[in-house]
Order: C-alpha cells, then sequence, then structure tokens
C-alpha cells in the first residue's frame, strides 16, 4: 500500500461523459504531480501544484481540468476525452517542487474511453 | 528538460543472479533518481544520488554516478523473483521536475 491513495482504481467513461479523479496524501508535501502513463512508456508530467497553485501545466489539452483543493488533495477533472485519452493516470507528492526529492506515487487510476 | 537513456531496454537473469542497469543523459544534473514500478501500479521510489555523490547503497541495492561520463547505474545484488519490474531513472536539472527515461524491464526467473 502506498501514502498515496487514488480512487477510482479503475474507471470506464465515454467520450460525452464527465468523471474525476480523486488523489489524497497525509505526509505535508506542498507538492503534487499528476502524470499520464500508456503502455511500456515512462510517466509523462500533466500538472504541477505548488502550496496549492498550479505551477506547471504541460500543454495538456483543455478537457483535462486539475484543481487542488487544499494541500491534501488533488483532482483531475475529465470531459469531452478521447479513446487515445485512455491511460494509466498516476497521482504524486513530494516534499517540495523542484525536482530535489523523491516523488510519492498513488497507485493509479486506470482509465478506458470508450 | 532532458530525458535519461536506460540500458538495456530488457534483462532477463536467473534468481540469485545480480543485475545492472545503466542511464545515460546529456546535460548537467542537480540530481539522479531510481524508481522501480510493478506492473499496473505505481512508481516506488528506490534513490536518490546527488551530482556530488559517487555511489550510494540501500540494502540489495548499489547506484553509481559518473557526472563526467554523465551516467549512472542501478546494480541489484542476490536478485529475488520480487525483482521483477520495470526500472526507471529520473533526471533531475536545475528547477524543474523530473523527467523519465523509457525504463529496463526486469524479468528474475525463479
Amino acid at each position: 500500500d502506498t501514502e498515496v491513495t487514488q480512487t477510482p482504481k479503475h474507471l470506464v467513461m465515454g467520450m460525452t461523459n464527465k468523471k474525476s479523479l480523486k488523489c489524497e496524501q497525509h505526509m505535508g508535501h506542498r507538492a503534487m504531480y499528476w502524470y499520464k502513463q500508456k503502455a511500456k512508456k515512462p510517466p509523462e508530467l500533466m500538472f504541477v501544484y505548488s502550496y496549492e497553485k498550479l505551477s506547471i501545466n504541460e500543454s495538456v489539452p483543455s478537457r483535462f481540468s486539475p484543481e487542488c483543493p487544499n494541500s491534501s488533495l488533488l483532482n483531475l477533472h475529465l470531459h469531452a476525452l478521447q479513446p487515445e485519452d485512455s491511460a494509466l493516470y498516476l497521482c504524486a507528492s513530494s516534499q517540495d517542487q523542484g525536482g530535489g526529492s523523491p516523488l510519492h506515487f498513488g497507485n493509479g487510476t486506470r482509465l478506458t474511453v470508450t | 528538460s532532458q530525458q535519461g537513456e536506460e540500458d538495456p531496454q530488457a534483462l532477463s537473469i536467473q534468481e540469485g543472479e545480480n543485475a545492472t542497469m545503466n542511464c545515460s543523459y546529456k546535460t548537467s544534473i542537480n540530481n539522479l533518481q531510481w524508481y522501480r514500478q510493478n506492473s499496473g501500479r505505481g512508481l516506488v521510489h528506490l534513490i536518490l544520488i546527488r551530482s556530488n555523490e559517487r555511489e550510494k547503497h540501500s540494502g540489495r541495492l548499489r547506484v553509481t554516478l559518473d557526472t563526467s561520463k554523465k551516467s549512472s547505474s542501478l546494480l541489484i545484488t542476490a536478485s529475488r523473483a520480487a525483482d521483477t519490474a520495470s526500472y526507471f531513472c529520473a533526471i533531475g536539472a536545475g528547477s524543474y521536475q523530473l523527467t523519465f527515461g523509457k525504463g529496463t524491464k526486469l524479468s528474475v526467473i525463479p
């Protein structure tokens, strides 16, 4: 089990649906991340929140909308996704932003867009 | 941001043997990290080595860093079937986020 909890574990959604992915950590970390990972590929950074403010958006399409309600929670709102968006979505946290401290990952949400 | 390049892409060994994976990069780094990912799961942090360090150990893991050759290696000694996973190096450079390499898929045969 990890210290970063992601729900749901699996999600199947149609292209017209709206859904949300949730992530929670209670380690007091100030940076939280969303990564997207396709099969047999490395994780690709999508968004970074530092002290609850969006600090990095890696040119992600607007059909993905992140939200950080407080220092422990991170959401990813999904709307009008495409089948190619099917992937493993990973949440991570670290003590601070900048690549100098280890990332703690959740086990991900396996998303299938039909 | 820069991406590390792992070598080999895949490695298959017998239980009890040692496994060595390499990571090369192109520009200056602040630190280099190694992660393990079991199939369909999240990544687990293994070791962080800073640019002024040459070697670090953690249990059966040994990581070396050669900044003159811009390369790092991860050695797993006395491998076990449970070590079967994908291993990624991640580059920490400047103030930017970590960038993950493509990974090495390790299979340890019982």
